[in-house]
């Protein structure tokens, strides 16, 4: 089965600086790959996503990007805010019937003031 | 109310006891699941069901047992659990198992005593 790992797993980042989180996987099936933002105590909440056929997608502070050969995924998070902190998880899925997420261990985001 | 929504938020319980996990979604989607999420650990994927017909068992022990009455409405029969059981329960759904895009109910807290 497909197999996530994310790295790092604490990162500490001062309010204004960027923070990147990579994921790789291992299965080259794979075509989705989103990101999940967990605030404290808060369920899961999509933030971005990419399919296997674009490399690069940016939505305002936020964007990712995916090397399908390397088979590694980032999060690039720029001019990080208070309120970016939080638990973020990446996802890839295996092309099928069924959607089925398997998700990396997470990462805490600090940022401080 | 909007969104996923699961009860009770907590639960204690003891290993012999017998309870139930509720989850509703209102927002029209035809596929659900249920997720474990474990301090440290990824996300793990249990069911999956796709307009009440399950679709994903993700060799989860029998003392945990789904069941999905209608589409809007998921249930997680629990019995004669272990502490190692003890975890934040998220139930989620997606407008199809082949839309990728999950949405999460809060969660329940599980421990089991």
């Amino acid at each position: 089965g497909e197999n996530v790992e994310q790295h790092p797993s604490t990162l500490s980042v001062q309010e204004g600086d960027s923070a990147v989180i990579k994921c790789t996987y291992s299965d080259s099936a794979s075509n989705y790959f989103p990101w999940y933002k967990q605030e404290l105590g808060k369920r899961p909440q999509l933030i971005i996503d990419i399919r296997s056929n674009v490399g690069e997608k940016k939505d305002q502070r936020i964007a990712v990007t995916l090397n399908k050969t390397a088979k590694h995924f980032s999060l690039h998070i720029t001019e990080t805010q208070p309120e970016d902190s939080a638990v973020y998880f990446c996802a890839a899925s295996i092309a099928g019937t069924a959607s089925k997420l398997t998700f990396g261990t997470g990462t805490r985001l600090q940022v401080t003031l | 109310e909007t969104g996923v929504t699961q009860t009770p938020r907590h639960l204690v319980m003891g290993m012999t006891n017998k309870k139930s996990l509720k989850c509703e979604q209102h927002l029209g989607h035809n596929a659900m699941y249920w997720y474990k999420q474990s301090a440290k650990k990824p996300l793990e994927l249990m069911f999956v069901y796709s307009l009440e017909e399950r679709v994903e068992n993700n060799s989860v022990p029998s003392r945990f047992s789904p069941e999905c009455p209608n589409s809007s409405h998921l249930f997680l029969h629990l019995h004669t659990l272990q502490p190692e059981d003890s975890a934040l329960y998220l139930c989620a759904s997606s407008q199809a198992v082949t839309i990728y895009e999950q949405y999460f109910g809060p969660g329940t807290r599980l421990t089991v005593t």
